[in-house]
């Protein structure tokens, strides 16, 4: 495997559900980000972690969760999501001291 | 206020002729960078070019040039030759200067670009 991947490429969950995203990176960077995007809005912010120490939470509602087990890994944990909470979600990783981001392909959710 | 405004929702290009993305953003900072992301309909985000703010010269990466003007904090991506693969969302982005912080983007809202055979 190489640069970013996330799974599942494709995710379906009913609003009391539990389920995990996790997103893996190969590049050897120390920083991970999650993203939301969503229909006809910008890319949004959402978890930064550097050295899997979290270091941003944007006001995001605490029934997403992050975990990041280390600075190859990280997870996006889901409970009693929201119809509004369907997005694509992408994970990013980056070298701190360096300037682009690499991102996986995205999980794109649906809450029914 | 928007920091990354992309004022063309969508645009449309004939095959081998150039096209210009337009993208204004908005910062405080004196050090700052500009990216161009280019997202296809699979999804992933794909870096294109990075414009420093101190840089003097207008970044170039083969097809892809940056037209950065400082003063008019505009950073418009031009795609030479276009061709079919091209049709994607583009997002402008920024990276405002943070100390102890990981780089955080903030993403304009994209641009549509369907290149025409």
């Amino acid at each position: 495997e190489t640069g970013v991947t996330q799974t599942p490429r494709h995710l379906v969950m009913g609003m009391t559900n539990k389920k995990s995203l996790k997103c893996e990176q190969h590049l050897g960077h120390n920083a991970m980000y999650w993203y939301k995007q969503s229909a006809k809005k910008p890319l949004e912010l959402m978890f930064v972690y550097n050295f899997k120490e979290q270091t941003e939470n944007n006001s995001v509602p605490s029934r997403f969760s992050p975990e990041c087990p280390n600075s190859s890994h990280l997870f996006l944990h889901l409970h009693t999501l929201q119809p509004e909470d369907s997005a694509l979600y992408l994970c990013a990783s980056s070298q701190f001291q360096t300037v682009e981001q690499y991102f996986g392909p995205g999980t794109r959710l649906t809450v029914t | 206020a928007q920091k990354i405004t992309q004022t063309q929702p969508g645009m449309f290009v004939q095959e081998k002729e150039a096209v210009t993305l337009d993208c204004t953003y908005d910062t405080s900072d004196q050090s700052y960078g500009l990216f161009w992301y280019k997202q296809p309909s699979s999804g992933e985000m794909i870096f294109l070019i990075y414009q420093g703010s101190y840089d003097e010269q207008n970044a170039t990466e083969g097809r892809y040039s940056l037209n950065f003007q400082k003063a008019r904090k505009s950073a418009n991506l031009v795609i030479s030759a276009s061709q079919l693969g091209d049709s994607a969302m583009y997002f402008c982005a920024m990276r405002e200067s943070r100390s102890g912080s990981a780089r955080q983007l903030t993403f304009g809202s994209g641009t549509q670009l369907t290149v025409l055979p």
